[in-house]
């Protein structure tokens, strides 16, 4: 079965600060989409990355990045340079490729606290 | 939001009484979710569907119910809402495997 662990329950930082957020996933799958969303104290569910399991390469946008790693089930998401509207829980999901019926999975976010 | 919307966005019901959750989509969208919110425990996935008439479980479905028989519509029925069952619902959709999932406004459900 497949399951997203968020072993980060809340993080709290000073502005400028670089922090990470771990993500770590099972899946019987060999081919399966791994995602990032963020939630600000607004509410809304706001995307942020889509990679699949064929694609190892590292990502960077602006001040994110993230880290994929078959190897260890990981991918992780950084922010550099923090800033207080980075403040949100961050969810991380997986989605496995299989036949007709897909379930998307979340794990269970990471409450992001960035302080001025 | 992708032409995905939840109604109502807020309720309070009494304990025992059923309550219908709807989640509407203009997108074609094939796949769609219903997800509740709750301190600790993230979004947890309660039913989704991968087409019309075509509904399955997810982790926490005890309690609910879920019908479509249309593309565009999506609803999550309590039959016998519970004080358990207060949360915030989340609607999702997908058009496929490698896109990302559009998500509704969510519902806040209380049940008194």
């Amino acid at each position: 079965a497949q399951k997203v662990t968020q072993a980060q329950t809340e993080i709290s930082v000073v502005e400028k600060e670089d922090v990470t957020l771990d993500c770590v996933y099972e899946t019987r799958d060999t081919t399966y989409y791994l995602f990032w969303y963020k939630q600000p104290p607004s509410g809304e569910l706001v995307f942020l990355i889509r990679r699949n399991s064929f694609d190892e390469q590292n990502e960077i946008s602006g001040r994110y990045s993230w880290n994929f790693q078959k190897s260890t089930s990981s991918f992780n998401f950084t922010i550099t340079a923090s800033q207080v509207v980075d403040s949100a829980v961050y969810f991380c999901a997986l989605s496995e490729a299989g036949e007709g019926a897909q379930k998307l999975v979340f794990g269970q976010g990471t409450r992001l606290t960035i302080n001025p | 939001d992708a032409g995905i919307t939840q109604s109502p966005r807020h309720k309070v019901t009494e304990t025992g009484t059923p309550v219908t959750l709807r989640c509407h989509q203009t997108e074609n969208h094939r796949y769609m979710y219903w997800y509740r919110q709750d301190p600790g425990h993230g979004l947890r996935l309660i039913h989704y569907s991968y087409g019309v008439k075509d509904t399955d479980k997810g982790e926490v479905s005890d309690g609910y119910s879920v019908s479509r028989s249309k593309t565009e519509d999506f609803l999550l029925t309590l039959e016998s809402a519970t004080s358990s069952q207060t949360s915030v619902y989340f609607c999702a959709a997908l058009q496929g495997l490698n896109t990302e999932a559009f998500f509704g406004q969510g519902t806040r459900l209380t049940v008194v």
